[in-house]
């Protein structure tokens, strides 16, 4: 069935530091892909999408690029702030069915 | 517009009590998802709702699990003889089905903590 494997945590970098989280997946067909963020003591939101291959999904000062050709969708920022430190999700979805999602990978930003 | 709202937000039982949890989603969503999110296993797709199709609950642990969605709107998930291993956050979402690309983006509610004594 349809995975999603993303870096294991947990990650502790300073401020301004260059953040990149690791996400590959495993999917029949044309999935869509997201990155789910969830703040302390907050439910889960979501942080950007991509629905096709070359995408790049963006909010927050946050990317991902769909790479079909490596099954990847790595989150990436370039200058993190205390304020970024959560819980990330990488998952992917077809159309109206479930949403699979990654292990989570917490990350935590140091003044 | 209000987002997805579930109650309790917290609920402490003892082992074997059944325990109800309550999903009201979005006005107008046809689709309403529950996942389990617990220490070591991540977040657990349960079961799918979808309009006035037959629910997808293939993500159901076991046969105390049950669910429910009354009038296409509000739905109930039932947990009978609970066990330790229950306890987890238990997320609802729900979601537009209007053709919007290939995607659809799924808005989640706060969550139940559910602790089995």
């Amino acid at each position: 069935g349809d995975s999603v494997t993303q870096m294991e945590g947990p990650v502790t970098l300073s401020e301004e530091a260059f953040l990149t989280i690791n996400c590959t997946y495993t999917a029949t067909g044309y999935p869509s892909l997201f990155w789910y963020v969830q703040y302390p003591g907050e439910g889960l939101q979501l942080l950007l999408k991509a629905t096709k291959a070359d995408d790049k999904g963006s909010n927050k000062g946050f990317e991902a690029t769909y790479r079909k050709e490596t099954t990847s969708f790595h989150l990436e920022k370039g200058s993190v702030q205390v304020s970024d430190s959560a819980v990330y999700f990488c998952a992917l979805g077809k159309g109206a069915q479930k949403l699979v999602f990654g292990q989570g990978t917490r990350l935590t930003i140091n003044p | 517009g209000a987002g997805v709202s579930q109650s309790p937000s917290n609920k402490v039982t003892e082992k074997g009590k059944d325990v109800e949890l309550r999903c009201d989603p979005i006005s107008g969503h046809t689709a309403l998802y529950w996942y389990r999110q617990s220490l070591g296993q991540g977040l657990e797709f349960l079961i799918y709702f979808q309009g006035n199709s037959a629910p997808d609950k293939s993500g159901l642990p076991s046969d105390r699990f049950s669910a429910e969605r009354t009038g296409g709107s509000v739905s109930t998930l039932t947990i009978q003889r609970t066990q330790q291993e229950d306890s987890a956050v238990y997320l609802c979402a729900s979601s537009s089905t209007v053709p919007r690309g290939t995607y659809n983006e799924q808005f989640f509610g706060p969550g139940t903590r559910l602790t089995v004594l």
